[in-house]
């Protein structure tokens, strides 16, 4: 069955602090995908990944950085962490199809 | 520039009842049109997917939806909800113009009455 495994269901940030989100897939799939969701807007592409230390920015890449040092793992960076930034952040990664397979989320309040 | 609009916000139905979520989406080529469902506190899943074979696509758990070119919807039907099906549905197209891009509709909360 298809995983994507996002390591934290929910975190309290400080504002200022870095924060790490990680995300892995058991899919071998070379794309991968951050997007936030907040209410009423949907879901927003924040950056996404298509190979091992590739990246490209999204619509809202503004506050966020990402890493892929290996195919399995993306990782979403928040350098300083702002109240604004408090959201649900989803990962998704996709294969040669153009179908999205999601994680649970992780839910960030930033106080 | 292609766009999906999911038409309400929020649907309420009674168990046992039809649902219908609207969604229209703007394109200038043939589109890829999908229906995810989002259910609390859990990540997105593939409902259907419109593959340009047939017009009516099945999903799981019931539901289906109807391309009609001609309007430019893809509406989601379900002929008799379950409580179950209380969920966040998303309407999402493909975009190929400037690159491979993923365009997510606001999403429509379904509410599903006993």
């Amino acid at each position: 069955d298809v995983k994507v495994t996002q390591s934290s269901r929910y975190l309290v940030k400080r504002t200022g602090e870095k924060v790490f989100l990680e995300c892995v897939q058991d899919m071998d799939h070379e794309n991968m995908f951050w997007y936030r969701q907040d209410p009423g807007l949907g879901l927003r592409l924040i950056y996404f990944s298509y190979d091992v230390k590739m990246k490209e920015k999204g619509d809202i890449p503004e506050g966020y950085s990402v890493s892929r040092e290996k195919k399995e793992r993306f990782s979403l960076i928040l350098e300083s962490a702002s109240t604004n930034q408090t959201s649900m952040y989803l990962c998704a990664s996709r294969g040669n199809l153009d179908i999205q397979y999601f994680g649970a989320g992780t839910r960030l309040s930033v106080l | 520039a292609q766009s999906v609009t999911q038409l309400d916000s929020h649907v309420s139905v009674s168990e046992g009842t039809p649902v219908l979520l609207r969604c229209n989406y703007s394109s200038s080529y043939s589109p890829s049109l999908f229906w995810y469902v989002q259910h609390p506190n859990k990540g997105l899943q593939l409902l259907l997917k419109y593959t340009s074979a047939a017009t009516l696509v099945k999903g799981i758990n019931g539901f289906e939806a109807e391309f009609k070119k001609s309007e430019t919807s893809f509406h989601l039907t379900k002929p008799s909800a379950h409580m179950s099906d209380a969920a966040e549905y998303f309407c999402v197209v493909i975009s190929f113009e400037g690159g491979f891009k993923t365009i997510f509709g606001a999403g429509t909360r379904l509410f599903v009455k006993a």
